[in-house]
This record gives structure tokens, C-alpha cells and sequence, in this order.
């Protein structure tokens, strides 16, 4: 069974680049099987789909986020990343990769999630 | 934007019970484009149900979805005691590609 495992800083100054990734176990993300993609969850709150990323190197964006977020994938590694930048308080969640199966339609495997905060 | 409203917000059952829990959409939602996860505190979600009605891999007959349209429901036929988290939905297509409801809790009474 495919494992997601996401990894970074769990502080981010106000105004900076929060990056994190995604690193793909038991699985190929080099695949036309499946897409990959970041949810989050802030405190006490609701999912948020942030974006998904196809191997091809395709993406599809929260047009909330559009302008801040940038999903990229690194076969060689056999993961993928997220970049937000200017983060606000308001970007303190819970981040967590995700797969889709080929129809795009839902989220099958998801990994374990890590704690972002933005603070000074 | 599809907006998906969860009802009831918190749902208080004893093991053994039914539960039915509702996702409403704000416009019509494919069939194929619903999903539902359950989520227990400090664990990832987990995909129950996926074209509104199929099971995912390894989860229990007791987890059962229907509807179509702007009306979905999950049902837990019996409530074991594992199954007491929380339930979102999630449907796929428009702007944004996806979204999810704000979740319904289910809690032992």
C-alpha cells in the first residue's frame, strides 16, 4: 500500500514561503494512474483543498490560493512539493499530500498531516 | 463555488445504533463527483465512500451512501465503537475543483 509521508518546518515567519513535501513510498509517483495533491486544515476548522499536481507536471489550483501557491513534482525523488508564499496567520493549518486515482474525483490515500504555524 | 452543508452538526448515539448523517449541496452534484471520509483526532481522513454509493477498499458493509442530486446521505447501520469521529463530504467539479462540508461529529451519548 502506497504511504504519503509530508515533511518541513512547522514555523514560518509572517510575509515568508512556507515549502513542504511529499515523499511517495511503496508507490510510483511517475504513474498515469493517479494525481497528487495538498489539502489543509486549520485549528478547529474544515478541509481546504490548496491544489493537485499530475505527474506530467499538469496543475490545478484553489483560486483562492492561485496567486500564492506553486505545486511542483520530482520524479527522480518520487515526491512533490508545495510552496505558499506571503503566509499569513491565517495559513496556520495542518498540511497534508494526498492521491487521487486517475478520475481525479476524490482522495484514496492521505498522508498523516504536519503542523504549519505562522508566527513571528 | 458548490457549498456543502452537513447536517446535524453533532450526532450523540450509543454503539449498536443507526446513524444517518445528510450533505446538502448548493447546486446539483454528479453522482460519481461525492465522496465521504471519516476523520478520528490526530489521524488523516480516511475515503468511507466514493460515487456517493461505493465502498472503499477495506471499509465494512455497515458503511453505506446514496442520493443524487443536492441530497446525500451516509449511513452506519451499526455503530461500533471505532466508528465515533468525525464525517465530512466532498464533491468534485466547478470552482474550486474540490470541497468539503464542515463535518458532522459523531459522539458516543
Amino acid at each position: 500500500q502506497v504511504q504519503l509521508q509530508e515533511s518541513g518546518p512547522g514555523l514560518v515567519k509572517p510575509s515568508e514561503t512556507l515549502s513542504l513535501t511529499c515523499a511517495v513510498s511503496d508507490g510510483s509517483i511517475n504513474s498515469r494512474s493517479y494525481y497528487w495533491g495538498w489539502i489543509r486544515q486549520p485549528p478547529g476548522k474544515g478541509l481546504e483543498w490548496i491544489g493537485t499536481i499530475y505527474y506530467s507536471g499538469s496543475t490545478y489550483y484553489n483560486p483562492s490560493l492561485k496567486s500564492r501557491v506553486a505545486i511542483s513534482v520530482d520524479t527522480s525523488k518520487n515526491q512533490f512539493s508545495l510552496k505558499l508564499s506571503s503566509v499569513t496567520a491565517a495559513d496556520t493549518a495542518v498540511y497534508s499530500c494526498a492521491r487521487h486515482p486517475a478520475s481525479l474525483y476524490y482522495m484514496d490515500v492521505w498522508g498523516k498531516g504536519t503542523t504549519v504555524t505562522v508566527s513571528s | 463555488e458548490i457549498v456543502l452543508t452537513q447536517s446535524p452538526g453533532t450526532l450523540s448515539l450509543s454503539p449498536g445504533e443507526r446513524a444517518t448523517l445528510s450533505c446538502r449541496a448548493s447546486q446539483s452534484v454528479t453522482s460519481s463527483y461525492l465522496a465521504w471520509y471519516q476523520q478520528k483526532p490526530g489521524q488523516a481522513p480516511r475515503l468511507l465512500i466514493y460515487g456517493a454509493s461505493s465502498r472503499a477498499t477495506g471499509i465494512p458493509d455497515r458503511f453505506s451512501g446514496g442520493g443524487s442530486g443536492t441530497d446525500f446521505t451516509l449511513t452506519i447501520s451499526r455503530l461500533e465503537p471505532e466508528d465515533f469521529a468525525v464525517y465530512y463530504c466532498q464533491q468534485y467539479g466547478g470552482s474550486p475543483l474540490f470541497t468539503f462540508g464542515p463535518g458532522t461529529t459523531v459522539d458516543i451519548k
